[in-house]
């Protein structure tokens, strides 16, 4: 059974830093591209970052480009959002997202349940 | 960025009764260099994570009942749902991946049942 568990998410001030992590299980993590989605409070899903397989191809949106670094340890299953310089419209439920293939199909297979990320002085 | 903008916003539907769902981009969502149509449908049922229901214009995802069917073409996209269950509620949210690297959702149908 595929299981993407998200953790790192807080309460954090305007300006401030927070490293969210997604570990994985379940499947063969290394073959796979992933992904971070995100969800404001009572509003739609918003596509953050990519990462392929062997992390070679990485995209951004535009509103976290400069912000945001995805990565990913295929070692150890697991897949990470570093965020800087955080903002008010950063407040979100982020989800891992499992993609279906190991390129940027953006087919999203899996979702874990997310972490809320709230940035409030 | 391609705009995606979804019709109804509510849809309350009495149970056994289909349910239909419309999706229209800014831009065609074909692709004639494979001849496939970037467009998903997701469900999000309640307090839960959304779900893939249909990729690639009308191919159902693993588990998926075949009451969920999606069609259309270059901007103009339907999910229908042949007879809505109580597990159907929630909110559908169609998806482009023509672009890249950014992907867009729509805003969200919030099917009820009557």
């Amino acid at each position: 059974e595929v299981q993407l568990v998200e953790s790192g998410g807080g309460l954090v001030q305007p300006g401030g830093s927070l490293r969210l992590s997604c570990a994985t299980s379940g499947f063969t993590f290394d073959d796979y591209a992933m992904h971070w989605v995100r969800q404001a409070p009572g509003k739609g899903l918003e596509w953050v970052s990519s990462i392929n397989w062997n992390s070679d191809h990485i995209t951004y949106a535009d509103s976290v480009k400069g912000r945001f670094t995805i990565s990913r340890d295929n070692a150890k299953t697991s897949l990470f959002l570093q965020m800087n310089s955080l903002r008010a419209e950063d407040t979100a439920l982020y989800y891992c997202v499992l993609d279906n293939a190991s390129y940027l199909s953006r087919i999203f297979d899996y979702w874990g349940q997310g972490t809320l990320v709230t940035v409030s002085s | 960025d391609i705009a995606m903008t979804q019709t109804p916003l509510s849809l309350p539907v009495s149970p056994g009764e289909p349910a239909s769902i419309s999706c229209r981009s800014s831009q065609s969502l074909f692709n004639s260099d494979d001849g496939n149509t970037y467009l998903d449908w997701y469900l999000q049922r309640p307090g839960q994570s959304p779900q893939l229901l249909i990729y690639r214009l009308s191919s159902r995802a693993s588990g998926v009942p075949d009451r969920f069917s999606g069609s259309g073409s270059g901007t103009d996209f339907t999910l229908k749902i042949s007879r809505v269950e109580a597990e159907d509620v929630g909110i559908y949210y169609c998806m482009q991946r023509i672009d890249f690297p950014s992907v867009t959702f729509g805003q969200g149908t919030k099917l009820e049942i009557k």
